[in-house]
């Protein structure tokens, strides 16, 4: 089967560093997402990784290990408008571009 | 540019109403999808769209009617629908869906539809 593990809630403080983790069992792997999504409006495109190691965009990064099945990503120095839920999705092979999404971590930043 | 429009934002309809969502993009892309998502839930696939065909159908009850008139433009036609089918209806789009290389889903603001 195809499953994608994420943490359910996170809470962290403002100006700190905080990781998100996802692992994953699909049929193949062509590639993993991370979304964001904040209540009531659309998802919002992050990072994507292929190959193995660590993408940073900003104060944002995203790491794999296909190996592994594992990715997180890492969110620096929090501001409280990163408070939203983060959707890890994988695309196997062979699927026509079908995402599999986790069930996202709903992050809060506290003051 | 990343946009992906959709419309109407807001759908309140009865259950033996016929309503049609709308959804838009000028990115050239070949693929387009529909997406259903319910409060706190990640969104689930009803269908995908490559090169204006349909490519997946996700076991969608026939009460929800895909069309992809050109390109561009992708439709989502909604008759005797039931309370259950009330979501946030969001579409995507993705240069295509061959599962290649990096294929990234743009997704529009969606639509948040109430069905009585």
């Amino acid at each position: 089967g195809q499953n994608i593990d994420q943490p359910t809630e996170m809470t962290a403080t403002e100006g700190a560093i905080v990781q998100i983790n996802c692992t994953y069992q699909t049929s193949g792997f062509n590639g993993l997402f991370w979304y964001q999504q904040h209540a009531g409006e659309a998802p919002t495109f992050l990072s994507y990784n292929v190959l193995d190691g660590l993408e940073e965009k900003g104060r944002f990064s995203s790491f794999l290990s296909r190996s592994k099945g594992y990715s997180y990503l890492l969110l620096k120095e929090l501001q409280m408008k990163d408070s939203a839920s983060y959707l890890c999705a994988v695309r196997g092979s062979n699927q026509g571009g079908k995402l599999i999404f986790g069930q996202g971590t709903e992050l809060s930043v506290k003051p | 540019d990343t946009e992906v429009t959709q419309t109407p934002k807001h759908l309140v309809m009865g259950m033996t109403n016929k309503k049609s969502l709308k959804c838009e993009q000028h990115m050239g892309h070949r693929a387009m999808y529909w997406y259903k998502q319910k409060a706190k839930k990640p969104p689930e696939l009803m269908f995908v769209y490559s090169y204006e065909k349909l490519s997946i159908n996700e076991s969608v009850p026939s009460r929800f009617s895909p069309e992809c008139p050109n390109s561009s433009l992708l439709n989502l036609h909604l008759h005797a629908l039931q309370p259950e089918d009330s979501a946030l209806y969001l579409c995507a789009s993705s240069q295509a869906a061959s599962g290649g290389a990096v294929e990234t889903q743009y997704f529009g603001p969606g639509t948040r539809l109430l069905v009585l």
